[in-house]
């Protein structure tokens, strides 16, 4: 069973860039969708965006002017810059492996998450 | 974006059957997916399609939709399934390649 691990650092200034890896293991990163999401704490979950192993994106229409989701096969990585954050954006953020159905999609599994506070 | 609507709070018996559901103009055209979030771990998924359930899930656990709603039935639940649960579908409104959540709901078991 494939498994990911969220890392990156856990404090973010306000107006600066939110930068996060994935690490997949225990599968192949190539051939699958990955996607970010994340989960403010005490509330419900957001939909960040997936990309493709090829690289192609898809991104949340609220947050796509600020949103780059990278990945780096060699590495079996995936990443995410969120830039000019806010409080708003202070959240556990996941890691999910997409599962296209169709026109629809699937999350699993999914990352332990790791929580990032924006703050100065 | 469209929205998914679920009761932010429902209740069960032990040992009884609990319905979840969400409600959303996008389920009409997509099917819906649940997740199931214990405090302090990640989601986990539970239900997708029109009612599969991913290895290893229980068979207490099943799926159901009409119309705009779509509902999770925990058939006998058991302690260990108070959680948190979540509805995802697609955005029917504007991008339908978004991905809208609902806002979940909280199973406590009695």
């Amino acid at each position: 069973q494939v498994q990911l691990q969220e890392s990156g650092p856990g404090l973010v200034k306000p107006s600066e860039t939110l930068s996060l890896t994935c690490t997949v293991s225990s599968g192949s990163i190539s051939g699958d969708y990955w996607s970010w999401i994340r989960q403010p704490p005490g509330r419900g979950l957001e939909w960040i965006g997936y990309i493709y192993y090829s690289g192609y994106t898809n991104y949340n229409t609220s947050l796509r002017s600020r949103v780059t989701i990278s990945i780096h096969t060699s590495k079996s990585q995936l990443s995410l810059r969120l830039s000019s954050v806010t409080a708003a954006d202070t959240a556990v953020y996941y890691c999910a492996r997409a599962l296209p159905d169709g026109d629809n999609v699937w999350f699993d599994p999914w990352g332990q998450g790791t929580l990032v506070t924006v703050s100065s | 974006s469209s929205e998914l609507t679920q009761d932010p709070a429902v209740s069960v018996a032990l040992g009884q059957t609990v319905r979840i559901t969400c409600q959303g103009d996008s389920l009409r055209s997509y099917y819906v997916s649940w997740y199931q979030q214990k405090p302090g771990q990640a989601p986990v998924f539970v239900i997708y399609g029109k009612n599969n359930r991913p290895s290893g899930i229980p068979d207490r656990f099943s799926g159901s939709s009409s119309g705009n709603t779509a509902s999770l039935t925990i058939t006998g639940a058991l302690a260990e399934d108070e959680a948190d649960y979540y509805c995802s579908s697609r955005d029917s409104s504007g991008s339908h390649l978004d991905v809208v959540f609902g806002g979940g709901t909280k199973l406590t078991v009695l």
